[in-house]
């Protein structure tokens, strides 16, 4: 079967870096994404990775290494905002999104 | 980047009635949408994919006759709530995939539906 595993939440500091690891096993790969989506939205594009490395973009960086299974997303400077959740989904062969159950992260002041 | 709106985007209605909720692609054309259900505290779950023009494909569980899809439209997809129940409220999320923009890993999302049934 298909699974994408992520931590069920997670705290952090303001001002602190965190990193929100996914590990997955699907039907084929065409790429990993990571969503965030704040409480009553809808989820918003963070980033998409489809080769084995680090994407950078502003304070959000993400990770993967598809030999593995794994990718991580990075948050650095951590503000009171990045409070949500994080969702981690693969495209698999079907062009079809597996998504992960999300991270709830809780930023503390 | 690509927009997708849904209206309306809150909806109380009575139990036994329909709710049709839509989804458009507004500046670019959508060869398939997406329709997801989230409850309070879970992931998105997957109830259908409809490509335009062909009948949806619905995910195992997802009540065909209860939940009707017409993408009639490379802009247009509708989701209808037939006979609504108390636990069909959610919060219902659509997005579309344009193959033509030559984008197919991205999906856009819209700001999603909530339904509530008394």
């Amino acid at each position: 079967g298909q699974n994408i595993d992520q931590p069920t939440e997670m705290t952090a500091t303001e001002g602190a870096i965190v990193q929100i690891n996914c590990t997955y096993q699907t039907s084929g790969f065409n790429g990993l994404f990571w969503y965030q989506q704040h409480a009553g939205e809808a989820p918003t594009f963070l980033s998409y990775n489809v080769l084995d490395g680090l994407e950078e973009k502003g304070r959000f960086s993400s990770f993967l290494s598809r030999s593995k299974g794994y990718s991580y997303l990075l948050l650095k400077e951590l503000q009171m905002k990045d409070s949500a959740s994080y969702l981690c989904a693969v495209m698999d062969s079907n062009y079809q999104l597996i998504w992960g159950a999300g991270t709830k992260l809780i930023i503390k002041p | 980047g690509a927009v997708v709106s849904q209206h309306p985007s809150w909806v109380i209605c009575k139990s036994g009635t329909s709710v049709k909720i839509e989804c458009r692609s507004l500046d670019f054309q959508a060869t398939t949408m997406f329709w997801y259900r989230q409850f309070p505290k879970q992931s998105l779950m997957l109830m259908a994919t409809s490509n335009e023009g062909s009948k949806a494909t619905y995910e195992q569980g997802v009540e065909k006759d209860k939940f009707l899809i017409n993408h009639a439209s490379l802009t247009l997809s509708t989701l209808t709530v037939t006979s609504a129940h108390p636990e069909d409220s959610s919060f219902y999320i659509c997005s579309a995939r344009s193959i033509l923009a030559g984008e197919v890993y991205e999906q856009y999302f819209g700001p999603g539906t909530r339904l509530t049934v008394t």
